[in-house]
This record gives C-alpha cells, sequence and structure tokens, in this order.
C-alpha cells in the first residue's frame, strides 16, 4: 500500500499567517494527490485536486503543489474558518490511502 | 444540491452484522460511482469500498474483504454497505463518498468530491 506521511502532525498559527502543509508518498504517485479539510463533527470537504487544481468554491488562498513523491498544500494568509485539520489523500493506485492529518491551531 | 445521507449506524456486538444506507439527491446517481470511507481512531481516514455506476466494478481494501459487502440501487438512489462478522477495529464514523476521476484520462471515481454526513458504528459486547 502506498503510505500519506504528512508533516507537521499539528501546528499553531496566527490569522493572517502562511502556512504550509507537506505530504510525502512511499512511491511516486504522479499528480494523483488531493487535499481534505475537516472540522470537528463534520465530514472531510474536498479542497484542492489533482495536486493543484481548486475545487469550485474554495478561496483562492489554498494552492496545492508538487509532484511525483511530495507534495504541499499552502494557506496564503490564514483565515479564522480555517482552523480545522487537513489530509492528503492519493488515487494512484487502490487502496486509496490518506494522510494522518494536520491539525491548525490557534497561536 | 447535491446531498448524501447516511444512516443504519449504531451499536453492535463483536461478531454481529450492520447494514448502512446512503441516500442520493441531487445529481444523476446512475453515473456516478461511489465509495465508502471510514474514520476509525486506530487508522484515521480509511477507503473501504468502491463501486462503480453500474455495479459492473468493485473493490474492497483488504482490511474489510470477505467481510463488507458494497452494492447499490439506481433506482432507489441509495447506495449500500452489508458488514458482517464486524470487529473492535471496525468501530468509527463511516462515509459514503461521491466519485469522480480525478484527471481526464482516469475513468474510475477515486476523487471524492461530496461527503455523506457520516453514521456512527459502534462495536462492543
Amino acid at each position: 500500500d502506498i503510505q500519506m506521511t504528512q508533516s507537521p502532525s499539528s501546528l499553531s498559527a496566527s490569522v493572517g499567517d502562511r502556512v504550509t502543509i507537506t505530504c510525502r508518498a512511499s512511491q511516486r504517485i504522479t499528480n494523483f494527490v488531493h487535499w481534505f479539510q475537516q472540522k470537528p463533527g463534520t465530514a472531510p470537504k474536498l479542497l484542492i485536486y489533482a495536486d493543484s487544481n481548486l475545487q469550485t468554491g474554495v478561496p483562492s488562498r489554498f494552492s496545492g503543489s508538487g509532484s511525483g513523491t511530495d507534495f504541499t498544500l499552502t494557506i496564503s494568509s490564514l483565515q479564522p474558518e480555517d482552523f480545522a485539520t487537513y489530509f492528503c489523500q492519493q488515487s494512484y493506485i487502490t487502496p486509496w490511502t490518506f494522510g494522518r492529518g494536520t491539525k491548525v491551531e490557534i497561536k | 444540491e447535491v446531498q448524501l445521507v447516511d444512516s443504519g449506524g449504531g451499536l453492535v456486538q463483536p461478531g454481529g452484522s450492520l447494514r448502512l444506507s446512503c441516500a442520493a439527491s441531487g445529481f444523476d446517481f446512475n453515473n456516478y460511482d461511489m465509495n465508502w470511507v471510514r474514520q476509525t481512531p486506530g487508522k484515521g481516514l480509511e477507503w473501504i469500498s468502491y463501486i462503480n455506476h453500474i455495479s459492473s466494478a468493485i473493490e474492497y481494501a483488504d482490511s474489510v474483504k470477505g467481510r463488507f459487502i458494497i452494492s447499490r440501487d439506481n433506482a432507489r438512489n441509495s447506495l449500500y454497505l452489508q458488514m458482517n462478522n464486524l470487529r473492535d477495529d471496525d468501530a468509527g464514523v463511516y462515509y459514503c463518498a461521491r466519485g469522480i476521476p480525478p484527471a481526464p484520462m482516469s475513468t474510475v471515481g477515486s476523487l471524492f468530491d461530496y461527503w455523506g454526513q457520516g453514521t456512527l458504528v459502534t462495536v462492543s459486547s
């Protein structure tokens, strides 16, 4: 199975900060990586698909980049509603797997 | 508006069975692949099963293969997960998720663009 290793597992940041979350795949997955946001008690929400494509309705402060095995989710200017947990996921080959998540907390 | 409503969770003893349902609305269910994803304390988010739009292709994660059965009824706009021989580590929140191809050349609905609200499965004696 492809392992998706996310880092950091948690971070503290302030409103307005630039935040970067990384995800490393255990093998090359071309650009079949996607990013989700999850708030407590709710389902994950798709933010970015196929490495760098913004899902409809998602603010442009979210962006994705990377290729091969290393991928990044960036929030250019953190807003109060962005405090949540973020997950990466690969859909290159089954079983499709997720990272363990990065919890973004208020500093 | 796309809506997926998960139901059927509850408390079950180890070795027991449960059937989850997912009611879809707001899109042409017949034309979309569907998935089940669960979130457990032990493994976090875990994809567990996929079914294509006409039920001709089905996949399972090894952790549930031989115990869980995915199915769908396109006439009822519904997705199901029959869970048998449940174990302690199956406990968690189960989500149905619509699957779309992540790239133009893809044909498999492996990108989860809409999710149900989840249904909680508790396995305990």
